[in-house]
């Protein structure tokens, strides 16, 4: 079962806009992970954050994660039409297994 | 460093016919896992390997899908009979051990039931 839920399933943007999306879980978790998957292609890794972690940056991307929520959110700053993907959130429960959802479809419009 | 291969790219077959897909992990990578996506959906573990043995086949239809990790390197993703709902991407990731995180994925083989 998906233990990751994205909100919105889909979100269209302007480029230079930025770009947020929601993850919701279900149980506890040791980290929280997320991946972009161009079309066509494999997901490739974007940011970890540890469950006693909640804020981390990598470039363009913030992400913040609340424990006490169960939930996390992913921000593209300034999106370019290159950032055009669908973004999924996994979750790690302590057993070593990434569990996705459902993910976010994000189209930059030029 | 080569990323994990897959192939074929993409396999078109009938129900009940049968179909393999083949993953070579990044050099060193001890942990192989595949998983089935879904058009419109997240990727779903279907079985994880350390080294050539299975810690995980859980959520595996093990009345017709099978795998192996012959040596702990390359690994074999086998569907028999397929069914139409069977139609999926096949996605192998590795990592260099469990625990260690951050996944590395193929580009998959997208398989088509008729």
């Amino acid at each position: 079962s998906q233990q990751g839920e994205e909100d919105p399933q889909a979100l269209s943007i302007q480029e230079g806009e930025n770009a947020t999306m929601n993850c919701s879980y279900k149980t506890s978790i040791n980290n929280l992970q997320w991946y972009r998957q161009n079309s066509g292609r494999g997901l490739v890794h974007l940011i970890l954050i540890r469950s006693n972690e909640r804020e981390k940056h990598s470039g363009r991307l913030r992400v913040t994660l609340d424990t006490s929520k169960k939930s996390s959110s992913l921000l593209i700053t300034a999106s370019r039409a290159a950032d055009t993907a669908s973004y999924f959130c996994a979750t790690d429960a302590h057993d070593y297994k990434l569990s996705f959802g459902a993910g976010t479809t994000v189209t930059v419009r030029a | 460093e080569a990323g994990v291969a897959q192939s074929p790219r993409y396999k078109i077959i009938e129900k009940r016919q049968s179909v393999a897909f083949w993953c070579n992990p990044i050099s060193g990578h001890a942990t192989l896992y595949w998983y089935q996506q879904i058009l419109g959906q997240g990727p779903k573990l279907l079985i994880q390997f350390q080294n050539n043995g299975v810690v995980d086949d859980s959520q595996l239809p093990k009345d017709r899908f099978s795998a192996e990790r012959l040596k702990g390197v390359d690994s074999t993703l086998k569907i028999q009979p397929a069914k139409l709902e069977d139609s999926a991407v096949y996605l192998c990731a590795s990592s260099p051990a469990p625990g260690e995180e951050k996944l590395f994925f193929g580009s998959g083989t997208q398989l088509s039931v008729l």
